[in-house]
């Protein structure tokens, strides 16, 4: 059964730092996999898709890499800036049929 | 393109009435899906439909819960005699088919008092 895990859980940064957020996956046969924003009490805004013959994705300052084979993922947001607070999910597409979530890293960034 | 669409935005109900949630996908998308979060956690998959056809259904989706999608456009969630252990927000996605990505709506927050 597939198990996706983010850490850290939780992150607070001053604004303009870099950071990374961090995604693992237990099964490494997927189509692609997924970075979602989600702000307070609000649905998801897809970030950035990673195909699985892919190895990275970027989109302005975010850069998203895959290494299926260590069944990792990670996210990394350069210059963060307070707009950037909310939680990211990743998510892998496993068999084509729906997606499997991680339970989110809740980022805080300070000005 | 105005993205997916769900109805309403909040629904509180008391324990043991019947709710029914909306969803209006991507008009050339084929592909619809419900998701539930609860609090502190990602999204769950409920079930998902291929234009008219509901293809799979999770073991989250007890009785109670009846999804339609007639003539393979809106879809519709339905739970019957709400419980507390219901409340959560209910998300709704579509994509085209093929693998270029998930578009969530900006789901349904359901509260059972």
């Amino acid at each position: 059964k597939q198990e996706v895990t983010q850490i850290p859980a939780a992150l607070s940064v001053p604004e303009g730092e870099n950071l990374v957020l961090n995604c693992s996956f237990t099964d490494s046969a997927i189509y692609n996999l997924q970075w979602f924003r989600q702000d307070p009490g609000k649905g998801l805004t897809s970030l950035l898709l990673i195909q699985s013959s892919q190895r990275e994705q970027t989109s302005g300052r975010l850069n998203a890499s895959l290494d299926k084979s260590s069944g990792r993922s990670t996210l990394y947001i350069a210059a963060s800036q307070p707009g950037d607070s909310a939680t990211y999910l990743c998510a892998v597409d496993q068999a084509g049929t729906a997606l499997i979530f991680g339970k989110g890293t809740t980022l805080s960034v300070s000005s | 393109d105005t993205g997916v669409s769900q109805n309403p935005r909040h629904k509180i109900t008391k324990r043991g009435q019947n709710v029914t949630f909306r969803c209006d996908p991507i008009s050339e998308h084929n592909r619809l899906y419900w998701y539930r979060q609860t609090l502190g956690q990602g999204p769950e998959f409920l079930t998902y439909f291929q234009n008219e056809a509901q293809l799979e259904k999770s073991r989250l989706l007890s009785d109670r819960f009846s999804a339609e999608r007639p003539k393979g456009s809106f879809s519709t969630l339905e739970i019957q005699r709400t419980e507390q252990g219901d409340s959560a927000m209910y998300l709704c996605a579509s994509i085209d088919g093929t693998p270029y990505g998930y578009t969530f709506g900006s789901g349904t927050r359901l509260t059972v008092v």
